[in-house]
C-alpha cells in the first residue's frame, strides 16, 4: 500500500513534443505529490508539486494533473527540449508530512530534436 | 541558491569496514534525511532526523547504521560494517517541514 507505481520507464519524445508521465498510488493517507527532476550524478531536484485540493498545477511548461478519485496523477512537459531529458520521479508523502517520501521508480525521458 | 553539500562525492570502502558519510545542510533547515539509490533502481528512504533525534527510519535502516548531527551544522551517516549490498548513492536532504525538502548531489558508495 506504500508502492507509487509509475510508467512509462523510458520514454523518447520529439523536441516540441508533449511528454506525460503517469503514477498511481494506493494510500489514501497521502497527501503531497511531488516530482523530481534527476540528471546523471546529480540528486534529485523538486520540479512541481501539487495537494490533493486541486486538479491541476501548472508552472511554466510543467503541469501536473491530479485525479483523486482514480488516486492517479501525471506529469505533462510541454514544449519538450533536449534539456529536459533526464529521469523523472514520482513520489507521496501523506500524514501531514509525517511520513517520508515514497518515490516511483523513475522515468527515463530522452528528447531527440 | 542554497545547497546542500555532501562528501565524499565518491567513497571506495572494503567489505566489513566502517563509513562515514557526511552532508551539510542548509542552514536554517531543521528536517534532515538520508535516502539511497541502488543504481538504475528508485530513491528509496533510510531515515529521518528532527531536533536532534530520529523521527523515522525504514528497515533498511538496521543496527548497523546510525545518524548524527554532531556540531549543529553537519549531518554523518555512519555504516558500521558495510555490505557488497550497501553499495548504492546516498542522498542526504534537507528542509524547513516535511515537504519539498532539497537533495544534495549524492556520495557514491562503493563496497568491494
Amino acid at each position: 500500500q506504500q508502492q507509487v507505481k509509475q510508467s512509462p520507464q523510458s520514454l523518447i519524445v520529439q523536441k516540441g513534443g508533449i511528454s506525460i508521465i503517469n503514477c498511481a498510488y494506493e494510500n489514501t493517507a497521502f497527501d503531497y505529490f511531488p516530482w523530481y527532476q534527476q540528471f546523471p550524478g546529480k540528486g534529485p531536484a523538486l520540479l512541481i508539486a501539487i495537494r490533493p485540493d486541486v486538479s491541476e498545477k501548472k508552472e511554466g511548461r510543467f503541469t501536473i494533473s491530479f485525479n483523486k478519485s482514480a488516486k492517479q496523477f501525471s506529469l505533462h512537459i510541454m514544449d519538450s527540449q533536449p534539456g529536459d531529458s533526464a529521469t523523472y520521479f514520482c513520489a507521496a508523502s501523506g500524514d501531514s508530512g509525517n511520513t517520508p517520501l515514497v518515490f516511483g521508480k523513475g522515468t527515463r525521458l530522452s528528447v531527440i530534436a | 541558491e542554497p545547497e546542500v553539500t555532501q562528501t565524499p562525492s565518491h567513497q571506495v570502502t572494503q567489505m566489513g569496514q566502517e563509513v562515514i558519510l557526511r552532508c551539510v545542510p542548509i542552514s536554517n533547515h531543521l528536517y534532515f534525511y538520508w535516502y539511497r539509490q541502488i543504481l538504475g533502481q528508485k530513491v528509496e528512504f533510510l531515515v529521518s532526523f528532527y531536533n536532534n533525534e530520529i523521527s523515522e527510519k525504514s528497515e533498511i535502516f538496521d543496527d548497523q547504521f546510525s545518524v548524527e548531527r554532531p556540531d549543529g551544522s553537519n549531518f554523518t551517516l555512519k555504516i558500521r560494517s558495510t555490505k557488497l549490498e550497501d553499495s548504492a548513492m546516498y542522498f542526504c536532504a534537507s528542509g524547513t517541514d516535511f515537504y519539498g525538502y532539497t537533495f544534495g548531489s549524492g556520495t557514491r558508495l562503493t563496497v568491494v
